[in-house]
């Protein structure tokens, strides 16, 4: 099954709103990665947050991450837009070399 | 830097026929994965290669699926021979050493087969 799991599967609300998208795992990891895809488009990267991390911020994004939970959230401020995509968590494990993505968010912004 | 090339863009082949898949990364980056998206299966990594070496393989579907990267710059999956259930978007992405590191993705290759 997968690592990171990724709720909800979908989410739409109005521009200008914050979003909030979370992630939860099975196994102890390294690192948590968010990425985000456009339609028809590659992933690419927002964040990465190490296991020692509680929380990280890259312009509008905020990203917490609560070990003892297994479990990530990402949240996006004053949404756009051009915010309109899938965000995936990815999390590689610190048992082996393995990085696993969920199944991701999609997420739509109303005008 | 023109970032992670894939080619072709779109593949269409009938079933029964090789199809190879090619990748060149950002220069400088030492690690190499290939995935596979689909609807139902999600985004699953196929193979990733760091320094050029297979390091995990343990996503490769069957023997019918075979990664090579013979150089820094390059690298291909070939499927042979290709079944209707392997039509998917193949993903090549790149990054400086290994899992725990920021990945850049190339476009993409829209498989499909008939």
């Amino acid at each position: 099954s997968q690592q990171g799991e990724e709720d909800p599967q979908a989410l739409s609300i109005q521009e200008g709103e914050n979003a909030t998208m979370n992630c939860s795992y099975k196994t102890s990891i390294n690192n948590l990665q968010w990425y985000r895809q456009n339609s028809g488009r590659g992933l690419v990267h927002l964040i990465l947050i190490r296991s020692n991390e509680r929380e990280k911020h890259s312009g509008r994004l905020r990203v917490t991450l609560d070990t003892s939970k297994k479990s990530s959230s990402l949240l996006i401020t004053a949404s756009r837009a051009a915010d309109t995509a899938s965000y995936f968590c990815a999390t590689d494990s610190n048992r082996d070399d393995k990085i696993i993505f969920g199944k991701g968010t999609r997420l739509h912004i109303l005008p | 830097d023109a970032g992670v090339i894939q080619s072709p863009r779109h593949e269409v082949t009938e079933m029964g026929q090789e199809v190879t898949l090619r990748c060149k990364p950002i220069s400088g980056h030492n690690s190499l994965f290939w995935y596979r998206q689909t609807m139902m299966r999600g985004l699953e990594l196929l193979i990733y290669f760091n320094n050029n070496v297979p390091i995990d393989d343990s996503g490769m579907p069957e023997d019918r699926f075979s990664a090579k990267m013979p150089n820094a710059s390059f690298s291909t999956l070939k499927i042979q021979p290709s079944e209707p259930r392997d039509s998917a978007v193949y993903f090549c992405a790149s990054s400086h050493g290994g899992v725990s590191y920021e990945q850049y993705f190339g476009p993409g290759t829209r498989l499909t087969v008939t």
